[in-house]
C-alpha cells in the first residue's frame, strides 16, 4: 500500500520568501509517480507539478520545483517567491505507476498543508 | 480552467435520499476518477473508469455507484444518504496510456440535512 505523510499542517510565510513544504512517502512499488495539488480555500483542485520515479531531475515548473529524494523517499515542494495568491492548501499524492507506463491509478493523498502568505 | 466539467456545484438534500453527480472530463481524456473530500477522512479515491469499463476501485460504499457512458461522461450515484455523505466530490480525468497526469473538475459540494 502507498503511504503519504505531509507532517505541516500549517505553515506562515512572509511574502516574497521561498517556502519548502515537507512530503515523505512510502511505496514498495518500483515505479511511482508524485503530484503536488494546490488547493484554494474556492475548494478546487490545481495541478502544480508532476516528478515521475526514474525521472534523473527534480521536476520545475514556474516558481514551483520538486525536491525529489529518492532513498530519503521525500518529495518536497519548493515554492520559490511566495505570494499572496499562493495561500491555499497543499497536497502531496501519488500514484502506483509513472508517467512513462499505463496504468493510469489512483492518487494516493496526504493530509495537506494550510500555507499562509503573510504581507 | 482544467477542462473537466462538473455538475451541480452544489447540492443539498435529505437523508434517506438518492442524487446523482455528473462528470464530463477533458477533451481526449478516457480515464475518469471519483475522489470524495470530507473533514474527517480526508481526500479518499472511490472509483476509476477507463473507456466505459470500471478499472479501479477504492473505498467506495455499496450505497455508491458509477458508470461512464459512451460518450466518455460519468456519473456517480448516491443512495439512501446519511449525514457523514457530506463531502466535496471530485472528478478528474487523465489521457491514458500516455500519462496520469490527472486534472480535476472544481467538484460537487453535496450536503446532506
Amino acid at each position: 500500500a502507498q503511504k503519504i505523510t505531509q507532517t505541516q499542517p500549517g505553515m506562515f510565510v512572509q511574502e516574497k520568501e521561498a517556502v519548502t513544504l515537507d512530503c515523505t512517502y512510502d511505496t514498495s512499488d518500483p515505479s511511482y509517480g508524485l503530484f503536488w495539488y494546490k488547493q484554494p480555500s474556492s475548494g478546487e483542485m490545481i495541478f502544480l507539478i508532476y516528478q515521475g520515479s526514474y525521472d534523473q531531475q527534480n521536476a520545475t515548473e514556474g516558481r514551483y520545483s520538486l525536491n525529489f529524494q529518492k532513498a530519503r523517499k521525500s518529495a518536497n515542494l519548493v515554492i520559490s517567491a511566495s505570494q499572496l495568491g499562493d495561500s491555499a492548501m497543499y497536497f502531496c499524492a501519488m500514484t502506483r505507476s509513472d508517467i512513462s507506463n499505463f496504468g493510469n491509478e489512483k492518487l494516493t493523498f496526504g493530509t495537506g498543508t494550510r500555507l499562509t502568505i503573510i504581507p | 480552467d482544467s477542462g473537466v466539467t462538473q455538475t451541480p456545484k452544489h447540492l443539498i438534500t435529505a437523508t434517506g435520499q438518492r442524487v446523482t453527480l455528473r462528470c464530463s472530463p477533458r477533451s481526449g481524456d478516457l480515464s475518469v476518477y471519483w475522489y470524495q473530500q470530507s473533514l474527517d477522512q480526508g481526500l479518499q479515491f472511490l472509483i476509476q473508469y477507463y473507456n466505459g469499463e470500471e478499472r479501479a476501485k477504492g473505498n467506495i460504499l455499496e450505497r455508491f455507484s458509477a458508470q461512464q457512458f459512451p460518450d466518455l461522461h460519468s456519473e456517480l450515484n448516491l443512495s439512501s444518504l446519511e449525514l457523514g455523505d457530506s463531502a466535496l466530490y471530485f472528478c478528474a480525468s487523465s489521457v491514458a496510456p500516455r500519462g496520469n497526469e490527472q486534472f480535476f473538475g472544481p467538484g460537487t459540494r453535496l450536503t446532506v440535512l
